[in-house]
């Protein structure tokens, strides 16, 4: 079964810091693009940060730029976000996903396998 | 940056009707783009990617359409499980950026 299980997630204090990471099973992960998602309590889904399947494209969303570092480890099948800097602005959901998307492919075919989720909380 | 403006914001049905849900972009990107359904305290799950095509195990019911700047959703018969939150979501072709619409409540009438 295709899969991918969050973790990490909690309770931290405002410029605290938090790891999170999406272990994948049951698919090939070194051949797939990886993303974090988030969704603040109430609110919509938010784009957070993209890294290609071999890591050497990594890009972010202008509201983590500079605070946030998406790696992963394909040898271990894992995807890690580290959270630095925190604020309460970064409170929810935090989703890994895959994108099968090939680079300068003709076909997008959209963020297919998500995580359940797990949930940071910044509140001092 | 693309924005994505979803109507309605909430849509009241009965089940069996049919169900059209709107996603404009602010500029064209071409066929970039997917359609997700989220229920309360779950994931999203993805329905339609490139614009048209359906993922894997969505019913037929679910169908995805349009280009440039003005996308659809639309679900010929609801059924109860189909009651849920329908966001939008666009990828710029290279760098990879994402952005989602604000979402459409589609709920029972």
């Amino acid at each position: 079964e295709v899969q991918l299980v969050e973790s990490g997630g909690g309770l931290v204090k405002p410029g605290g810091s938090l790891r999170l990471s999406c272990a994948a099973s049951g698919f090939t992960f070194s051949s797939y693009n990886m993303n974090w998602v988030r969704q603040a309590p109430g609110k919509g889904l938010e784009w957070v940060s993209f890294i290609s399947s071999s890591s050497n494209y990594i890009y972010y969303a202008d509201s983590v730029q500079g605070r946030f570092t998406i790696s992963r480890d394909n040898a271990k099948n894992s995807l890690i976000l580290q959270m630095n800097s925190l604020r309460a602005e970064d409170t929810a959901v935090y989703y890994c996903a895959r994108d099968p998307t090939q680079r300068f492919g003709a076909v997008y075919h959209g963020m297919d396998v998500w995580g359940q989720g797990t949930t940071v909380t910044v509140s001092s | 940056e693309i924005v994505l403006t979803q109507s309605p914001a909430t849509l009241s049905l009965s089940p069996g009707e049919r169900a059209t849900l709107s996603c404009r972009a602010s500029q064209s990107f071409g066929n970039y783009l997917a359609w997700y359904q989220q229920k309360p305290g779950q994931a999203p799950r993805l329905l339609i990617f490139d614009a048209s095509n359906r993922a894997t195990g969505i019913p037929a019911r679910f169908s995805g359409s349009g280009s440039g700047t003005d996308f659809t959703l639309t679900i010929s018969s609801l059924e109860p499980e189909d009651f849920a939150v329908y966001y939008c979501q666009q990828r710029s072709y290279w760098p990879p950026m994402y952005t989602f619409g604000q979402g459409t409540k589609l709920e029972i009438k």
